[in-house]
Formats: C-alpha cells, structure tokens, sequence
C-alpha cells in the first residue's frame, strides 16, 4: 500500500529558529495535508494543499506540494513554545482515506 | 456541535471482552472516518462512510471490527473479543464531502484511549 516517509522523526530547537520538514511517497497525491497533535487530542489541521507545486501559507508555517506530486514540505518561522508537538502530514488520492506519516516530534527549548 | 466529538475519552476492558467507542461527527459533515494510532505512530485508517453508499472497510484489521452509522450523522465502531494489540487511540473524523467536488479537508474528534488488560 501507499506509504509517506515522513523526516525528521525529532526535531531539538531554540526557540526563534525555523523548522523544516519534508514527506515523500512513493507514489503520486491528489492533495496533501498537515496536521498538529498535542498530547491528549486528536490532530489540528494546519494547512491543506490542491495543486502541485502550490505553496501556502498560515501565519508563521509555510507549506508546499511538490511538482512531481509526491512530496511536501512544511516550515515554520520563528518558533515559540507552543509550537511544542507532533506534526503529520497526510496525503489523499481519489478515494477519501488519508494516509499518513510517521510524524515529527517538535521540541521548542525557550 | 463545534467539532467533533467522542467517548469515552478513555476505555479500559479486559481481553475477550466487546468494547462500542462513540463518534459525534461536526453537524452537516456528510462523511465520517475511524482511524487508530498506535502509540508513537502516524494514523491508520479503519473505515470510512459517505452519505448512503457502502462503507469503505478496506482498513479493518480482522472481522473482529465492525462499525456502524445511524441517521447519517452518530457512528459506533464495535470491537469484538478484544486482544491486548487493539489497545492504541481510535481517532473519528468528519468531512464536508459534496459528489463531484474537491475532497473537504477532515476534522478529527479527541479520541478514545483503548486499553486491553
């Protein structure tokens, strides 16, 4: 089946740095999707990407879908503490599951 | 509702016994979606409903699962005989899923935090 492999696994970072990460397929997404989970919820969702190669942006955290349609990015501007949890991306064809990564573990040391 | 609810937001059963954990989806969304994180793990998903068509199943580990929807909106998924590996957080999530149109963007509900002893 599908799989997203999803980097870095865990992130160590002082607060006002910015964060990167990436999710790769092995084959081709109609939409991709971020989600933020804190502990004890179910996931946010961030930001939710249509087109390839579209880049979007939600105050501080930038995403992009990749033009070959099997990768995205997420960055985030001058993090702050809050920004403190696990975030997923998640792709989708043309049926309606999502199929997600493993996830990012975000530490934000203030 | 606001947003998507479940319960119980914890459940711990013994092994062999069913368990019925309850989703709410957000008023409106006309699919819902059961999905079970393991801990330290990404979602997996189980099943997926969408107005009156037949469920998608395809994500159900064994006959042991089962999920249903009334009246288009409450969803129970039921776990028969329940084994020490079922224990993980079943996540639901609903959608605004019209036929024709860019698949809607899920919102997921808390969870139920499942825990086989």
């Amino acid at each position: 089946g599908q799989q997203l492999n999803q980097s870095p696994q865990s992130m160590f970072i002082q607060e006002g740095e910015d964060v990167s990460m990436n999710c790769t397929s092995s084959s081709i997404f109609n939409t991709w999707l971020w989600y933020k989970q804190d502990p004890g919820e179910g996931p946010v969702l961030l930001i939710a990407l249509y087109k390839a190669g579209e880049l979007t942006s939600n105050g501080r955290l930038t995403a992009q879908f990749g033009i070959t349609r099997k990768d995205s990015f997420l960055n985030i501007s001058a993090s702050i503490p809050s920004d403190v949890g696990i975030y997923f991306c998640a792709g989708q064809t043309s049926g309606s599951r999502l199929t997600f990564g493993e996830g990012t573990q975000l530490t934000v040391n203030p | 509702g606001a947003g998507v609810s479940q319960s119980p937001s914890n459940k711990v059963t013994e092994k062999g016994k069913d368990v019925e954990l309850r989703c709410d989806p957000i008023s409106g969304h006309t699919a819902l979606y059961w999905y079970r994180q393991s801990l330290g793990q990404g979602l997996e998903f189980l099943i997926y409903f969408q107005g009156n068509s037949a469920p998608d199943k395809s994500g159900l580990p064994s006959d042991r699962f089962s999920a249903e929807r009334t009246g288009g909106s409450v969803s129970t998924l039921t776990i028969q005989r329940t084994q020490q590996e079922d224990s993980a957080v079943y996540l639901c999530a609903s959608s605004r899923r019209l036929a024709g149109a860019l698949p809607y963007e899920q919102y997921f509900g808390p969870g139920t935090r499942l825990t086989v002893t």
